[in-house]
């Protein structure tokens, strides 16, 4: 089962603008990680938060993690059109070990 | 270097029929995990393999579904006597180890079963 929730579903912007999706978890976690997936196919990875971080950058994107409110935001800054995408949170967990729980993903729609 | 490699890429087949997905993970990679993404949905885990210890199954939806992993490389997904709720995109992840980390994901396999 699905333990990982996105918000919003889906967002459109105009390029140019930040781009901000939200992940909660149910359940205790190690890590958080979130990822892209182009037309429905392969995933690749932006970036991974450790339980004991709070927030985290790599380039255009940061991650904060709050594990009192088990929930994770992405915001990607000055978008591109080439960032419409679909955004997964996954997790893994003391219970799960390494497999990963996703969340049902964030369509994003940047519009040029 | 090359990256995680499925195949077929497509595939259609008949309810009732066996069906056999193919995945070539990243040379050097110990852990390797099968999941399934039906249409607009998230990831759902199938099954894990780490080295030679036991693969993890509990992710798998039925016995219809089995996946062997030979040599520690690649790995072949078995649906028998499929069915129309089979239909999903098939992901096939590799990584260094079976701990914290990065998953490299393949393309996938879209099934249809019709």
């Amino acid at each position: 089962s699905q333990q990982g929730e996105e918000d919003p579903q889906a967002l459109s912007i105009q390029e140019g603008e930040n781009a901000t999706m939200n992940c909660s978890y149910k359940t205790s976690i190690n890590n958080l990680q979130w990822y892209r997936q182009n037309s429905g196919r392969g995933l690749v990875h932006l970036i991974l938060i450790r339980s004991n971080e709070r927030e985290k950058h790599s380039g255009r994107l940061r991650v904060t993690l709050d594990t009192s409110k088990k929930s994770s935001s992405l915001l990607i800054t000055a978008s591109r059109a080439a960032d419409t995408a679909s955004y997964f949170c996954a997790t893994d967990g003391e219970t799960s070990g390494s497999r990963l729980t996703f969340g049902e993903g964030t369509q994003l729609t940047v519009n040029p | 270097g090359a990256g995680v490699s499925q195949s077929p890429s497509n595939k259609v087949t008949e309810k009732g029929k066996d069906v056999e997905l193919r995945c070539d993970p990243i040379s050097g990679h110990t852990a390797l995990y099968w999941y399934r993404q039906s249409l607009g949905q998230g990831l759902e885990f199938l099954i894990y393999f780490q080295g030679n210890s036991a693969p993890d199954k509990s992710g798998l939806p039925s016995d219809r579904f089995s996946a062997e992993r030979t040599g520690g490389s690649v790995s072949t997904l078995t649906i028998q006597r499929t069915q129309q709720e089979d239909s999903a995109v098939y992901l096939c992840a590799s990584s260094l180890a079976g701990g914290v980390g990065e998953q490299y994901f393949g393309p996938g396999t879209r099934l249809t079963v019709t």
